[in-house]
């Protein structure tokens, strides 16, 4: 069966400081992978999407970057954090574009 | 990006009340609808996952319709019960593309 793991669960970093969530998947080949931020009121917002190792689209321009360095790893990343990075970020996969997703236990980032 | 919203916000019942809401979702180019329950400290997990007019599903007390023609689903929660108490997010696509959430219904069922 398939597994999600995504970590660090939570974390607090100063501002200014570079960030790197990780999110690997199990069990699957090839996965549509994916960064959602909870937004106030927003429900989930896409950051970012990947269709294959290297190919990454953004969907909102920020202070952050992804990177898909191996089939089913996913990396969330920033070079200097602000303030408003906080929140709670989650890695999800999906077997195609638009199909079921399937998320990881999240990420509660705080900025400080 | 598409424009899906959910209503109400947050809802309050009893246990034992029976409840329902609202996901909207333009109707052009449709091709599919989602439901998940997104409990605290856990990840969102799927309910249903729509995609015919008319469709009707059902797991437990929860069910879900769908009306893709005016743009929107419902889910029904019958007989609520603490354990019930989540975000029930709502999500859309047009074929080829990326999901796209609403803001979400913030459950809250009182013993």
């Amino acid at each position: 069966s398939q597994t999600i793991h995504q970590w660090p669960a939570t974390l607090v970093q100063p501002v200014g400081s570079p960030l790197s969530l990780e999110c690997t998947v199990e069990g699957t080949s090839n996965p549509n992978l994916y960064w959602y931020r909870q937004a106030a009121g927003r429900g989930l917002q896409l950051l970012f999407y990947s269709v294959g190792i290297g190919q990454i689209s953004s969907e909102v321009p920020q202070n952050l970057s992804a990177s898909r360095p191996q089939d089913r790893q996913f990396i969330l990343s920033s070079k200097k954090l602000l303030l408003s990075d906080s929140g709670f970020y989650l890695c999800a996969w999906s077997e195609f574009t638009g199909g079921e997703a399937f998320f990881g236990q999240g990420t509660r980032l705080t900025v400080v | 990006i598409l424009n899906v919203e959910q209503s109400p916000q947050s809802l309050h019942v009893q246990e034992g009340d029976s409840t329902n809401f609202t996901c909207s979702f333009p109707s052009s180019n449709f091709y599919a609808l989602h439901w998940y329950r997104w409990e605290t400290a856990k990840s969102p997990e799927a309910l249903f996952v729509m995609t015919l007019n008319g469709d009707e599903k059902k797991k437990g007390r929860i069910s879900a319709t769908l009306n893709t023609k005016e743009g929107y689903s419902y889910l029904y929660i019958k007989g609520s019960q603490p354990e019930d108490s989540a975000t029930y997010l709502c999500a859309s696509n047009n074929a080829g593309n990326m999901l796209t959430f609403g803001g979400g219904t913030r459950l809250m069922v009182k013993p």
